[in-house]
């Protein structure tokens, strides 16, 4: 079946510091991917998406690229901020109407 | 626009009550899944509707667990004699109709829900 794995964290970082989360994934057929970011206190946000093989998705500065050759989808950030400090979920679904499938969540802690 | 609610944000309950959860989807969304987030388990799915119909029911993790969908709006999701492993954050999602290839959820703040 379909999953997905991510680095374990928590991951700590100094401001400014480079983030890189891993992800990668087991799929049949052609899934999206997805980073979903869950805030202190907060619901599941989509942070963004990549629908088919070499699509980068962005936002706030994150990035992500569909890597179908090594089935990844690292999230990275060049300088990450205090107000990144949340949790990062990486998942894929085999289309609409499928159910989400999640990594465990990576922990991300920002100090100044 | 409003986003996906749940009520209630928080629910305490003993052992062997039953609970219903609510989730109120964003206005025009079909389709609408529920979600667990606990800790040793991380988020899992449990149900899908699209419209008033469950099409997969393959993550309800047993028969005290059931949902309903009104309307092709309003869900609840009712556990019957909780225990104590059924103590998580229930999270609600839903998806606007016509979505490509891709399916974009937009989740709710979720229920904390504690058996004790």
């Amino acid at each position: 079946g379909n999953s997905v794995t991510q680095m374990e964290g928590p991951v700590t970082l100094s401001e400014e510091a480079f983030l890189t989360i891993n992800c990668t994934y087991t799929a049949t057929g052609y899934p999206s991917l997805f980073w979903y970011v869950q805030y202190p206190g907060e619901g599941l946000q989509l942070l963004l998406k990549a629908t088919k093989a070499d699509d980068k998705g962005s936002n706030k500065g994150f990035e992500a690229t569909y890597r179908k050759e090594t089935t990844s989808f690292h999230l990275e950030k060049g300088s990450v901020q205090v107000s990144d400090s949340a949790v990062y979920f990486c998942a894929l679904t085999g289309g609409a109407g499928t159910a989400l499938i999640f990594g465990k969540g990576t922990t991300l802690s920002v100090s100044s | 626009g409003a986003g996906v609610s749940q009520s209630p944000s928080n629910k305490v309950t003993e052992k062997g009550k039953d609970v219903e959860l609510r989730c109120d989807p964003i206005s025009g969304h079909t389709a609408l899944y529920w979600y667990r987030q606990s800790l040793g388990q991380g988020l899992e799915f449990l149900i899908y509707f699209q419209g008033n119909s469950a099409p997969d029911k393959s993550g309800l993790p047993s028969d005290r667990f059931s949902a309903e969908r009104t309307g092709g709006s309003v869900s609840t999701l009712t556990i019957q004699r909780t225990q104590q492993e059924d103590s998580a954050v229930y999270l609600c999602a839903s998806s606007p109709p016509g979505v490509p290839s891709y399916n974009e959820q937009f989740f709710g703040p979720g229920t904390r829900l504690t058996v004790l």
